[in-house]
């Protein structure tokens, strides 16, 4: 089935340590987004991407770095995660067009203790 | 800087009573605008869009019109039902570019 694939699903980790979280989508959309998503903030862009080996800062950059080698996955890193990104990551790909239409991802939730 | 800002929730509503949930913008250019729902438990999902100024976007009894005058896009539903409970998200996208930021969330809940 076409559509947006993230993994993992559910990760702790601890202060300090790095991981990286992939998102991959079969529909050869250009656009592709990182967001987190926390109780009363709404969903917060990270990094976006606007095609192959390009991305872009978004609202919440600091302590993530992203890639996008393939045109399908956009991966994102965390360094050296804290506490403060404990939160909720979608990854959303953008159809473009008159039917343009956004497409989420399920979903990671991460805790960093 | 470039925004998107909603009022803030929750909004609690009896089944049938009309609903508004405002949405106002900052930014250059000319935005598309968009609303997506979430549900309990559920990711996003498209409710409506609007392309440009004076545009009104529909879907499931829901309506908001792109107003460039006063930069809002401005939910709205004339008899809401309990199943409209969930949280709502005015987003917004530079078309050059490709950002696309949205708002906090309105959580709406509706009694029946």
């Amino acid at each position: 089935n076409a559509g947006v694939t993230q993994t993992p699903k559910f990760r702790v980790l601890k202060t300090g340590q790095s991981m990286t979280l992939l998102c991959a989508q079969d529909m050869n959309h250009e656009y592709m987004y990182w967001y987190r998503q926390d109780p009363g903030m709404g969903l917060r862009l990270i990094h976006y991407s606007v095609g192959e080996g390009t991305t872009a800062k978004g609202e919440v950059p600091d302590g993530y770095n992203v890639s996008r080698l393939k045109k399908q996955n956009f991966l994102l890193g965390l360094e050296s995660a804290a506490p403060s990104q404990t939160s909720v990551y979608f990854c959303a790909s953008r159809s473009q067009g008159s039917n343009e239409k956004l497409f989420f991802g399920s979903g990671t939730q991460l805790s960093v203790l | 800087g470039n925004s998107v800002t909603q009022m803030e929730g929750p909004v609690t509503l009896s089944e049938e009573a009309f609903l508004t949930i405002n949405c106002t913008y900052t930014a250059t250019g000319y935005p598309s605008l968009f609303w997506y729902v979430q549900y309990p438990g559920e990711g996003l999902q498209l409710l409506l869009k609007a392309t440009k100024a004076d545009d009104k976007g529909s879907n499931k009894g829901f309506e908001a019109t792109y107003r460039k005058e006063t930069t809002s896009f401005h939910l709205e539903k004339g008899s809401v039902q309990v199943s409209d409970s969930a949280v709502y998200f005015c987003a917004l996208l530079y078309n050059q570019g490709g950002k696309l930021i949205f708002g906090q969330g309105t959580e709406l809940s509706v009694k029946p």
